[in-house]
């Protein structure tokens, strides 16, 4: 069975620097396409960014060289660094495995992340 | 960039047939993906690549995909089909529709 844990959301002041974890069972985060997804409340879904098994990454271009994917093969764990947290980065962010046509089938529960003074 | 349109809501009566829509500029020539999101939940793949369902999802949720719109339908509405729906598309990046509430 494939779970993803999501972790390290909270609250956050403007400028300020946070790493969400994504703890995976039951898939091999360096062998499958693994992607963030957020939703600010009230709104729907938005792609952030990806990691593929080769270790390329893209981002949404609203993120503008402020986030960075990464991954931890031997913890088998993905991360997403988030740097200068706006008020409009405020959002539930999921992990989800990605498959090879572009598709999220295996999502986390979510890690809250609010931006606020 | 590439842009997906939703209806904002769709109703239908238990029983009946809903079908919600997916625009985008020649949508046919790409894969479209499905979510269903109840809320507080994340969401949940029920239709890939045009019209596969993945396992556990019922028979009762199709999709097609031609020319400038792609559609999800289900069959036999029940309450608990009462949620959000989003289209999805690999584009360079992952793309999805703005979302419909799907109200039963």
């Amino acid at each position: 069975e494939v779970q993803l844990v999501e972790s390290g959301g909270g609250l956050i002041q403007p400028g300020g620097s946070l790493r969400l974890s994504c703890a995976a069972s039951g898939l091999i985060v360096s062998s499958d396409y693994m992607s963030w997804v957020r939703q600010a409340p009230g709104k729907g879904l938005e792609w952030v960014s990806i990691i593929y098994s080769g270790g390329t990454t893209y981002y949404a271009d609203f993120v503008k060289g402020r986030f960075t994917i990464s991954r931890d093969n031997s913890k088998n764990t993905l991360y997403l660094q988030i740097n200068s947290l706006r008020a409009e980065d405020t959002a539930v962010y999921y992990c989800a495995r990605t498959g090879d046509r572009g598709y999220f089938d295996y999502w986390g529960q979510g890690t809250l992340v609010t931006v606020s003074s | 960039s590439y842009v997906l349109t939703q209806p904002p809501s769709v109703s239908v009566a238990p029983g009946q047939t809903a079908t919600i829509t997916c625009g985008g500029n020649n949508i046919g020539s790409k894969s479209v993906h499905w979510y269903q999101q109840k809320p507080g939940q994340a969401p949940v793949l029920v239709v890939y690549d045009d019209s596969d369902r993945p396992s556990g999802i019922p028979e009762r949720f199709s999709g097609s995909n031609s020319g400038n719109t792609a559609t999800l339908t289900i069959s036999r509405v029940e309450a608990g089909d009462e949620a959000d729906y989003y289209c999805q598309v690999w584009d360079a990046r992952g793309v999805f529709g703005g979302g419909t509430k799907l109200t039963v």
